[in-house]
């Protein structure tokens, strides 16, 4: 089975300022790992995707994560935030490649932009 | 490329009447296509995935009679809501799977459901 969760349902940080989002994943085998964006009353665009290639992740909009699965982490990161970063972040988690596999979400976290 | 596009982006009925939200693939052929809900501030709650031309296979708890999916074609999904009450308003998004393969969903924009 697979899970993920996501610290931290609130992060605020000041305009160009770092940008860190924590998700934690557990899994039974080798995850594909997701970080999707969602703006109000809008469906899920998709960040970045880990697919077992590469562990350091680059996405749209400056926004790259880490594989670390020592750690059991795929934290989201942006060096300098802009204020249309504000928005709803969700980590998910499938179970590799198959056609057949679900995609698990975590609870969200609400990234807010302070002038 | 890789557009999903879901009608109606909101609706508003009474209690009792049923409601159908179409989810289509517009510029991909889709072999798997799932239904999500989003209650406020809460995250997405996979409720079923269906297949094209045969059954869908519901989430437990989820009750089929209620949340009727058909897969008719490799384009298009549908999900009926029927006899809606208020506690069924929520925000539902379906996403849809290329049938190239690989695992990664793309997102309808949603369909905002209101029973009075």
């Amino acid at each position: 089975a697979q899970s993920v969760t996501q610290l931290g349902s609130h992060v605020s940080v000041s305009e160009g300022a770092l940008v860190l989002l924590r998700c934690n994943y557990s899994s039974s085998v080798p995850p594909y790992l997701f970080w999707y964006v969602q703006y109000p009353n809008q469906g899920l665009q998709l960040l970045l995707k880990y697919t077992s290639a590469a562990t350091l992740v680059k996405g749209i909009n400056g926004f790259e994560a880490e594989f670390k699965k020592s750690e059991t982490s795929f934290h989201l990161t942006k060096p300098s935030a802009h204020m249309s970063d504000a928005a709803e972040y969700f980590c998910a988690v499938s179970a590799g490649g198959s056609s057949a596999s679900k995609i698990i979400f975590g609870s969200g976290t609400r990234l807010s932009i302070r002038p | 490329g890789a557009v999903v596009s879901q009608h109606p982006s909101w609706v508003i009925c009474k209690s009792g009447t049923s409601v159908k939200i179409e989810c289509r693939s517009l510029d991909f052929q889709a072999t798997t296509m799932f239904w999500y809900r989003q209650f406020p501030k809460q995250s997405l709650m996979l409720m079923a995935t269906s297949n094209e031309g045969s059954k869908a296979t519901y989430e437990q708890g989820v009750e089929k009679d209620k949340f009727l999916i058909n897969h008719a074609s490799l384009t298009l999904s549908t999900l009926t809501v029927t006899s809606a009450h208020p506690e069924d308003s929520s925000f539902y998004i379906c996403s849809a799977r290329p049938w190239t393969g690989g695992n990664e969903q793309f997102f309808g924009p949603g369909t905002r459901l209101t029973v009075l």
